[in-house]
């Protein structure tokens, strides 16, 4: 049984850099397909996805964000890690891990970690 | 970016009654190769993650009822409820994952 969850600061001040940790068990990603994925969603908005990173170390950004973010794997302690620079109110959203075959749709998800940014 | 505008924005639908939502996406998600549309659902319940109902378009989640069901090819899609039940009531998503990863902007069901 696949789960993740999602670790880090509820409450950030404006440029500051945000780092998440996803805590995830049931797959490894040393394995052949597999993958992590962050995605966020502002409040009463949808979802976006952030970054991605698989088992052979691909990562994929946002093209909007690209700039910002930096996502890495510890496969020993089954974590992926999402860090977000220059952190802005408009980034206040709840942020998913969630796993991700590739090629394939995100099929098990975190439950979330809500980020507000405010001075 | 693959753009997915989703219609209605929301629908109110009466208990056992059918819950039809659309979604269009600005190119085709069917990938010649392997002849699959990169199309997946999700129901997103208030205050919980969101839950993969369909995937390639049409393939029904395991776990999933089988009221909920999902067709369309290329660039037009509809998730189905056959038989709206009250624990139905969620924002539902379509999502792409052809190019990039984009979702709809969501489609809120509820009861009549």
């Amino acid at each position: 049984q696949i789960t993740l969850k999602e670790s880090g600061p509820t409450l950030v001040k404006p440029t500051q850099t945000l780092t998440l940790t996803c805590t995830f068990s049931g797959f490894s990603l040393s394995t052949n397909g597999e993958g992590v994925g962050w995605l966020r969603q502002p409040p009463g908005k949808t979802l976006e996805c952030l970054a991605l990173i698989y088992w052979d170390d691909d990562r994929r950004y946002s093209p909007s964000l690209k700039s910002r973010l930096t996502i890495a794997k510890d496969t020993s302690k089954n974590q992926v890690v999402l860090t977000v620079t220059n952190m802005d109110p408009v980034d206040t959203a709840t942020y998913y891990c969630a796993h991700r075959r590739y090629g394939t749709a995100f099929d098990i998800w975190g439950q979330g970690t809500m980020v507000t940014v405010s001075s | 970016d693959i753009v997915m505008t989703q219609s209605p924005d929301s629908l109110a639908v009466s208990l056992g009654e059918r819950a039809t939502i659309n979604c269009k996406s600005n190119q085709s998600l069917l990938y010649s190769s392997d002849n699959k549309n990169y199309l997946a659902w999700y129901q997103q319940k208030q205050g919980q993650p969101p839950k993969l109902l369909i995937y390639w378009a049409s393939t029904r989640e395991s776990g999933v009822p089988d009221r909920f069901s999902g067709s369309g090819s290329g660039t037009d899609f509809t998730l189905t409820i056959s038989s709206l039940q009250a624990e139905d009531v969620a924002v539902y998503y379509c999502h792409q994952y052809y190019s990039g990863k984009t979702f709809g902007q969501g489609t809120k069901v509820e009861i009549k």
